[in-house]
């Protein structure tokens, strides 16, 4: 149980393109979910709490119209990574809580490697 | 303020080498600690929660156990597929919120 599906899990574009990820959580239902960014040999950075039927939460830092997150269902959240540029190119993961309760393991997703030219 | 960390930062041992990997936090009222692996190219697989202290997990080769400071993963006999960084991580202070917050994590390497 518990399954977090992230889509895709790699990307190559060009500078200026616009790029969606999608997190699903398979076999559960999640009101929160939440994005994270990782540069190599680097933890887990959290960039936003994405809640279904309103606005995300992002952090300090974290440019709110340079990443879109829509969690548009229980089941679905998006990140589009708009005009990316090769700064932008990193892992992208994302995760869900079971939301049974407050402090609940979160599960995550296999990540999106996003690389910009 | 809320803190993780994680020691060793590597950690290379022979098969069959037990060690342990440290994971020590600072945070008012804790509300549980959470132990993932995470293997290059992956997210975080989660592997134990941990609630109070003297509270211990095990699953195949490895025993999470917990203390009021710190946090500890223990590797028993450790094999080759062991290898991966393993991340501990605690919730947030505040309790409107689900955030997690990581330490850097331990990257461990099993060599046969």
């Amino acid at each position: 149980g518990a399954v977090v599906s992230q889509h895709p899990s790699w990307v190559i574009c060009k500078s200026g393109t616009s790029v969606k990820i999608e997190c699903r959580s398979l076999d559960f239902q999640a009101t929160t979910m939440f994005w994270y960014r990782q540069f190599p040999k680097q933890s887990l950075m959290l960039m936003a709490t994405s809640n279904e039927g309103s606005k995300a939460t992002y952090e300090q830092g974290v440019e709110k119209d340079k990443f879109l997150i829509n969690h548009a269902s229980l089941t679905l959240s998006t990140l589009t990574v708009t005009s990316a540029h090769p700064e932008d190119s990193s892992f992208y993961i994302c995760s869900a809580g079971l939301g049974t309760g407050r402090n609940q393991p979160q599960h995550f997703g296999d990540g999106t490697r996003l690389s910009i030219l | 303020e809320d803190q993780v960390t994680q020691s060793p930062e590597a950690l290379r041992l022979q098969e069959g080498e037990s060690s342990s990997l440290n994971c020590s936090y600072t945070v008012s009222g804790l509300r549980g600690l959470f132990w993932y692996r995470q293997d290059p190219g992956k997210g975080p697989e989660f592997l134990f929660t941990l609630y109070s202290a003297g509270e211990e997990k095990e699953k195949e080769r490895l025993k999470a156990t917990l203390t009021k400071k710190e946090s500890f993963l223990h590797i028993t006999a450790p094999k080759p597929e062991d290898s991966a960084t393993y991340l501990c991580a605690v919730p947030g202070q505040s309790y409107n919120t689900d955030k997690l917050i990581f330490g850097t994590g331990t990257r461990l390497q099993v060599f046969p």
